[in-house]
């Protein structure tokens, strides 16, 4: 079945670093892929889309990868600050898949 | 704001019981998604409507059902409600389809005592 991982442990790292988060899924594959930021008790917030010919897709300080062969998509934020701090969930989707299913997400936190 | 609402905000009930979570789209959007999470789990995805018909159908318990109207509204009703469905449920809404951006909403805090 269709398997989506995000990395479970909570990712510390100190303001100003660049903060680099993994999306692995297995027996699909996906045309796009998403990335959303959630905070506690708020719904999901959009952040970026990136097709699987775009390789790379950046917005301000997001910069995310999507590497077909690996299966993997990588998501950067540049410069991180304390306000960066969330859950940031991945839902890769293939053509034709309607389902728009989340990963777990990875919790980040960003350390003055 | 994402413009979509979802009423109510807090829902507090006794086991057993039905209720009705209501969502009303952004303005244009076609389709319509719930989900439920608990405390500290992931997003768990439970049905999608696109234009008023089913388009899509996660985990969804059988006491679950929903439906989207000729309005695109759409109502998700929760019916023998037991503890364990104590979880916030989010309602959200796209263009198009999964392939456009996602909107939610503020979400429905359900507790079942």
């Amino acid at each position: 079945s269709q398997k989506i991982e995000q990395n479970s442990e909570a990712l510390n790292i100190q303001e100003g670093k660049t903060a680099t988060l993994t999306c692995n899924y297995t027996n699909y594959s996906p045309a796009y892929l998403q990335w959303y930021r959630q905070d506690p008790g708020r719904g999901p917030v959009f952040l970026l889309l990136i097709r699987e010919n775009e390789k790379e897709k950046r917005k301000e300080r997001l910069k995310v990868t999507f590497d077909t062969t690996l299966k993997q998509s990588l998501f950067h934020i540049t410069a991180s600050q304390p306000a960066d701090s969330a859950t940031y969930l991945c839902a890769p989707l293939s053509g034709g898949y309607n389902k728009l299913i989340f990963g777990a997400g990875t919790r980040l936190a960003v350390h003055p | 704001d994402s413009g979509v609402t979802q009423t109510p905000k807090h829902l507090i009930t006794a086991t057993g019981q039905r209720v009705t979570l209501r969502c009303s789209p952004r303005s244009g959007d076609l389709s319509v998604y719930w989900y439920q999470q608990s405390l500290d789990q992931g997003l768990q995805f439970l049905i999608q409507y696109y234009n008023g018909e089913e388009r899509a159908k996660g985990n969804i318990l059988e006491r679950f059902s929903a439906q989207q109207f000729p309005d695109l509204h759409s109502e998700l009703n929760l019916s023998s409600l037991e503890l364990g469905d104590s979880a916030l449920y989010f309602c959200a809404s796209s263009v198009r389809d999964v392939y456009t951006e996602a909107f939610f909403g503020q979400g429905t805090r359900l507790t079942v005592v």
